[in-house]
Order: structure tokens, then sequence, then C-alpha cells
């Protein structure tokens, strides 16, 4: 079946340094949303993408839509302790469901 | 405004015992997800209901599972008999829009199966 790789699998950083990921497919979508998971909590959306070549940011968060329509970046800049987390990629052909991504596990230290 | 609300929040159970977990979805959201999470198979989607109606339980692992949907505010997930493989964050999920739309996801049920 379809899925998504996420890159890299987990990130150890130091706060205020910038952070990149990205997440590619074997299958091409045409909706590209990326979420965020606190411990202990269930993931939350942070940047939902619809049109290849899309760029959108949240704050400091900044995702893109693959031209190829088989991948997506997410790059968050100056990192702060509140980022720490896994980050999720998400894939859909509507109407079919989500497809999730691996994640990828964020540290941040201050 | 209330979001998903899941419970119970952990659970520990011996194998072979029922497990039952419950979700109260968004208020007016159409569709709701059941999804599993573990360190090794990450999220995957059980069973989905639009208008309470399952649409796609490819997901659900075996027969030992089943979910519910009696009405627009109450889903159930059940585990008869468990094992200890069933270990995992249960999470239910609802939205506004069908499978489609922004899923927005409960604080999960922990599951721990001795």
């Amino acid at each position: 079946g379809q899925q998504l790789n996420q890159s890299p699998q987990s990130m150890f950083i130091q706060e205020g340094e910038d952070v990149s990921m990205n997440c590619t497919s074997s299958s091409i979508f045409n909706t590209w949303l990326w979420y965020k998971q606190d411990p202990g909590e269930g993931p939350v959306l942070l940047i939902a993408l619809y049109k290849a070549g899309e760029l959108t940011s949240n704050g400091r968060l900044t995702a893109q839509f693959g031209i190829t329509r088989k991948d997506s970046f997410l790059n968050i800049s100056a990192s702060i302790p509140s980022d720490v987390g896994i980050y999720f990629c998400a894939g859909q052909i509507f109407p079919d469901k989500l497809i999730f991504g691996t994640g990828t596990r964020l540290q941040v230290f201050p | 405004d209330a979001g998903v609300i899941q419970s119970p929040r952990h659970e520990v159970t011996e194998m072979g015992q029922e497990v039952t977990l419950r979700c109260k979805p968004i208020s007016g959201h159409n569709s709701l997800f059941w999804y599993r999470q573990t360190m090794m198979r990450g999220l995957e989607l059980l069973i989905y209901f639009n208008n309470n109606v399952p649409i796609d339980d490819s997901g659900m692992p075996e027969d030992r599972f089943s979910a519910k949907m009696p009405n627009a505010s109450f889903s159930t997930l059940k585990i008869q008999p468990s094992e200890p493989r069933d270990s995992a964050v249960y999470f239910c999920a609802s939205s506004l829009e069908g499978p489609g739309g922004e899923l927005f996801f409960g604080e999960g049920s922990r599951l721990t199966v001795l």
C-alpha cells in the first residue's frame, strides 16, 4: 500500500537553530498536511497545502507542496523549546483517507 | 468549545479481557475516525464513519476489533479478547468535511495489555 517516508526520523538541535524535514511518497497526492504531536497529546494540524508548488507559512513554520506532488517539506525557523514533539506529514487524494508519514521526532535543547 | 473527548485516558488490562474505548466527537462534525499509534507502525487508520455509518474498516486488524457509532455524539472501539500486541495509543478524531477535512484528534487512550 501507499507509504509516506519522513526524514529525518529524529533531530536534536540547539534552541535558535532552523529545522528542515521532508516527506516523500511513491504516489502523488493532491493534499499535503503537516501535524504536530506534543507529548501525551493527539496530533494538531499546523499547515495544509492544496496545490502543487504552493508555499504556505504559519508563524515560524513554512511548508511547501512539491512540484511532483510526491513530496512536501516543512521548515521551522529559530526553534524554541516548545517546538519539541513529533511532526507528521499526511497526504491525501480526495475523497480517500489520509495517509500519515512515519514522523520526525524533534528535540530542542536550550 | 470542547474538543474530541476520549475515555479512558489510560487502561491496563490482562490478556483475554474485553476493552472498550469511548469517544465523543466535536459537535457538528459528521466524520469520526479511530487511529492506533505504535512505535513500530506509526499512526494507522482503523476505521472511519461518515454520518454514523462505517465507510472504511479495512484497517481493523481482525475480528477481535469492532467499532460502533450509535449516534452522532458517541462511538466505541471494542477489543475482545485483548492481546499484548494490542498495546498502543488509540486516537479518535473527527472532522467536519469527511476524510478530506482537517482532523481534530482527542488526547488518546493508552492501552496496555499484560
